[in-house]
């Protein structure tokens, strides 16, 4: 069985405040990492996805890392704002067909 | 316009009775899946279909049935719906060419069976 593991499972931060969440997935088979946010009441919206052992990618604030010999990968929110509160979620994909197994999610509240 | 639409969003139901959701992307993509999101809020694949073929069926109870008239369609029907079928679905797309392209994702359509 496959798992993929979020951490912490919720956060709770000031406005402009940085923070980081981990996601750890299995080291073998690596196809791709996948990280999604997800507004409540919303769908979750793609954010990055990244294939390469070393990936670094940004948008805006947020940015991640990957690193696929120790299977894992960090999402970092730099002066977070309200807005940024959501549920961010991670993928691996194990294989060519692309399949997704979700981590169970990173919530993320911050106040003003 | 929304990419990936669902319908209903909602649907209440008794046990035994047969329900369908439905799904529909306007994106060109050719690749569509079906997500369950279970009691303890993992996403987890049901079905996907590419070109009208089905590629992934992750044990689910053939009670579950995936149907896709064309490609931007795949509609999930449930036979003999069970208590523990209650949950959140959720539809998805991907675009054609890439295996690890991101998802585009519906908003869900949440599934009560009384």
């Amino acid at each position: 069985i496959l798992n993929v593991e979020q951490s912490p499972q919720s956060l709770h931060v000031q406005e402009g405040d940085s923070t980081n969440f981990t996601c750890s997935f299995p080291s073998s088979n690596f196809y791709a990492l996948h990280w999604y946010r997800w507004e409540t009441a919303k769908s979750p919206e793609a954010l990055f996805v990244m294939t390469l052992n070393g990936d670094e990618k940004k948008k805006g604030r947020i940015s991640a890392t990957l690193n696929t010999k120790e299977g894992y990968s960090y999402l970092y929110i730099k002066g977070s704002q309200p807005e940024d509160s959501a549920t961010y979620l991670c993928a691996f994909s194990e294989g060519s067909q692309g399949n997704l197994i979700f981590g169970k999610g990173t919530k993320l509240s911050v106040k003003p | 316009d929304t990419a990936v639409s669902q319908t209903p969003k909602y649907l209440v139901t008794q046990m035994g009775n047969d329900k369908s959701i439905k799904c529909e992307q306007n994106l060109g993509h050719d690749t569509m899946y079906w997500y369950k999101q279970d009691s303890k809020k993992f996403l987890k694949i049901m079905f996907s279909y590419n070109n009208k073929e089905l590629i992934i069926n992750e044990t689910v109870p053939n009670r579950f049935s995936p149907k896709s008239p064309d490609k931007a369609h795949l509609n999930l029907h449930i036979n003999s719906l069970e208590l523990g079928d209650s949950a959140v679905y959720f539809c998805a797309s991907r675009p054609p060419g890439s295996n690890t392209g991101e998802l585009f994702f519906g908003e869900g359509s949440r599934l009560t069976v009384l």
